[in-house]
């Protein structure tokens, strides 16, 4: 168990319909991140937050959104859903060292037990 | 650009067996994180391993050990006397200090151990 939850842990759902994925990162961790595997793309990253703030962009389609709460837990958001959206989605956590603005990411990133999305 | 090559789609071994799974990175980093993660059956990431780039010493964790030579960007993992257990889909994954904190993934290799 690596201290990252999410919920739900299976989403079925039609075309064209919105979502929302729940993470809570492992207690401590300021930075969360987000990504989908699929079969034909493989794992590919797509946000992450530090501290309730946007850190980094990757794949990540208009259509999805994300935030992190003060809590730090945070939530992507997928809508106008299709087909080809359906996909393992993980979200991931990693601590820091130091604190503030002169705090540094940790490399190693927990991940959680995904959410397994089915767009029919 | 980060690029991760795993080229075993496919492993399959018998029980007890040793095997190794290749990882060839590319990276124009100077700094810069190795990583392999579990995909067992059940479908979570689990993380195994992480190598920074200045520290080329190479690791064992009881049947696990990890080869990593920068001369030739591979970060190849052996395990030895493989088990059904061991059944899963492993990735090598690495994340450049120019990167951000986003993990760049292999395809994986998809590992079957046969009783």
């Amino acid at each position: 168990d690596s201290g990252v939850t999410q919920t739900p842990k299976h989403l079925i759902t039609a075309t064209g319909q919105r979502v929302t994925l729940r993470c809570s990162p492992r207690s401590g961790d300021l930075s969360v991140y987000w990504y989908q595997q699929s079969l034909d793309q493989g794992l590919q990253f797509l946000i992450q937050y530090y501290n309730g703030e946007e850190r980094a962009k990757g794949n990540i389609l208009e259509r999805f959104s994300a935030q992190q709460f003060p809590d730090l837990h945070s939530e992507l958001n997928l809508s106008s859903l299709e087909l080809g959206d359906s996909a393992l989605y993980f979200c991931a956590s990693s601590a820091q060292r130091g604190m503030g603005g002169e705090a540094f990411v940790l490399a190693t990133q927990y991940f959680g037990p995904g959410t397994r999305l089915t767009v029919l | 650009a980060q690029k991760v090559t795993q080229a075993q789609t496919e492993i399959s071994v018998v029980e007890k067996e040793d095997v190794t799974l290749d990882c060839v990175y590319e990276t124009r980093d100077t700094t810069y994180y190795l990583f392999w993660y579990k995909q067992p059956p059940s479908g979570e990431l689990v993380f195994l391993i992480r190598r920074n780039s200045f520290d080329e010493q190479n690791e064992i964790s009881g049947r696990y050990s990890w080869n990593f030579q920068k001369s030739t960007s591979s970060f190849n993992f052996t395990i030895t006397a493989s088990q059904v257990v061991d059944s899963a889909v492993y990735f090598c994954a690495l994340r450049g200090e120019t990167s951000g904190s986003r993990l760049t993934f292999g395809e994986g290799t998809q590992l079957t151990v046969n009783p």
